[in-house]
């Protein structure tokens, strides 16, 4: 079946760059997101990407898309404290009844330190 | 406009106790959608309702049974709980099945003893 796999833990310096990363293995997925959850709260859609594009940029946030490596990175400009969070990486299920079904990976806790 | 929320915050059970958790969206949305969250685990989906009147099993529904009331509300019904059953449960919402976002509630942290 489908996974989505992401390294768990990522720790950063206050105005350094993160870069989040996640393999997919659904090649059939239309978008591919990344969802942020702070702490006690529920997800939050950060962004996200369709298949057919290979990058994609939102002010601090910019997304990478490596079809053939099914390989999908989250960068963050500049990171500040307010980015410490878990961020989950997503993608659709394939075609067919279970369409819109999201397959997340296990998340990746982002510490920032001052 | 208060989005997607859930009721209650927390919840503590004896194993073989049965609880409702309860899920209201006033987005006006025709699709929700139940998960669970554990430790170093991401959401795995329980149920889904596509729409008002329908409800289909996701990848982990043993053990729980849904009700779509109206379109506003989507129940969760644990009717014997188990200690694996302890996890924080998050509702979502979408427009529709297709609609790349879901929103999701703030969650319920359920401990079953």
């Amino acid at each position: 079946g489908e996974d989505v796999e992401q390294s768990l833990f990522l720790s950063v310096r206050e105005g350094d760059s993160s870069v989040i990363n996640c393999t997919y293995t659904d090649s059939s997925s239309t978008y591919l997101y990344w969802y942020k959850q702070e702490p006690g709260a529920g997800l939050q859609l950060l962004t996200y990407i369709f298949s057919n594009m290979d990058m994609k940029q939102d002010q601090r946030l910019t997304v990478l898309l490596n079809k053939k490596d099914k390989h999908l990175s989250l960068r963050i400009a500049d990171t500040q404290t307010g980015d410490s969070a878990i961020y989950f990486c997503a993608e659709s299920e394939g075609y067919g009844g279970s369409q819109g079904n999201l397959i997340f990976g296990k998340g990746t806790k982002l510490s920032v330190k001052p | 406009n208060a989005g997607v929320t859930q009721t209650p915050k927390f919840q503590v059970l004896k194993t073989g106790q049965s609880m409702t958790l309860q899920c209201a969206q006033d987005m006006n949305h025709n699709s929700m959608y139940w998960y669970r969250q554990d430790p170093g685990m991401g959401l795995r989906l329980i149920y889904y309702s596509a729409s008002e009147g329908t409800t289909d099993k996701g990848e982990v529904p043993n053990g729980y049974n849904v009700s779509r009331l109206n379109k506003r509300e989507f129940s969760l019904r644990l009717e014997s709980a188990a200690p694996s059953q302890t996890s924080v449960y998050f509702c979502a919402s979408s427009p529709t099945r297709n609609t790349y976002e879901q929103y999701f509630g703030p969650g319920t942290r359920l401990t079953v003893t």
